[in-house]
């Protein structure tokens, strides 16, 4: 099948700087990715759609200014959390669709102190 | 898309087939059944999908009621690796990739497969 990557697999940041996670489809093109969030012990909490060419469309409840999505090539999406917080320590997958499959990268985690 | 509705956990016995059933009453008819599995600190990984008919793949069959009311996914032979967190997900059809439904995860059936 398809392969989705991310970058980095884990990461430590202090409060109030910026975080970018990248998502790559490997072997394919994606116009569209999504971008999920998920807490521990809860289910994936889809956040926004990422659009190459375009803006990102956004979830109800998900702050865009906080949550920078950047989708500059048909193989690459980015993730930006700005002025994490502690609150913002979760796991991040991304996923992109290929014909009537869509698939998931491994995961980032992110945990600010 | 519609939602569904699953068991919270189940067990099962390694070397037993492992039959996860999904309810989703209110699915329509451009929606399918798809299938994903959430290993512990991994992303989601696909199963199998369906619309009306059963399927079965190497890694698994899907067996829908006929008013596709509801779904049972089979795991034939359950290993200890198969031990995961299993999502039943309504999707709706699209023509091209970009216009597929959203894939939306509910609370899924968390299956503990034992020795």
């Amino acid at each position: 099948g398809a392969v989705v990557s991310q970058h980095p697999s884990w990461v430590i940041c202090k409060s109030g700087t910026s975080v970018k996670i990248e998502c790559r489809s490997l072997d394919f093109q994606a116009t569209t990715m999504f971008w999920y969030r998920q807490f521990p012990k809860q289910s994936l909490m889809l956040m926004a759609t990422s659009n190459e060419g375009s803006k990102a469309t956004y979830e109800q409840g998900v702050e865009k200014d906080k949550f920078l999505i950047n989708h500059a090539s048909l193989t690459l999406s980015t993730l930006t959390v700005t002025s994490a917080h502690p609150e913002d320590s979760s796991f991040y997958i991304c996923s992109a669709p290929h014909y009537n499959e869509q698939f998931f990268g491994p995961g980032t985690r992110l945990t600010v102190l | 898309d519609a939602k569904t509705t699953q068991p919270t956990s189940m067990d099962c016995a390694e070397g037993r087939a492992a039959n996860l059933p999904c309810n989703h009453s209110t699915i329509s008819g451009n929606e399918y059944v798809y299938w994903y599995r959430q290993i512990h600190s991994q992303g989601p990984q696909y199963i199998i999908h369906g619309l009306k008919n059963n399927e079965t793949n190497e890694m698994a069959s899907l067996i829908i009621t006929e008013d596709r009311k509801s779904s049972t996914l089979i795991l034939p032979h359950a290993t200890l690796r198969d031990t995961a967190v299993y999502y039943c997900i309504v999707r709706s059809f699209g023509m091209t990739t970009d216009s597929w439904g959203k894939l939306q995860f509910g609370a899924g059936t968390q299956v503990v497969v034992t020795p």
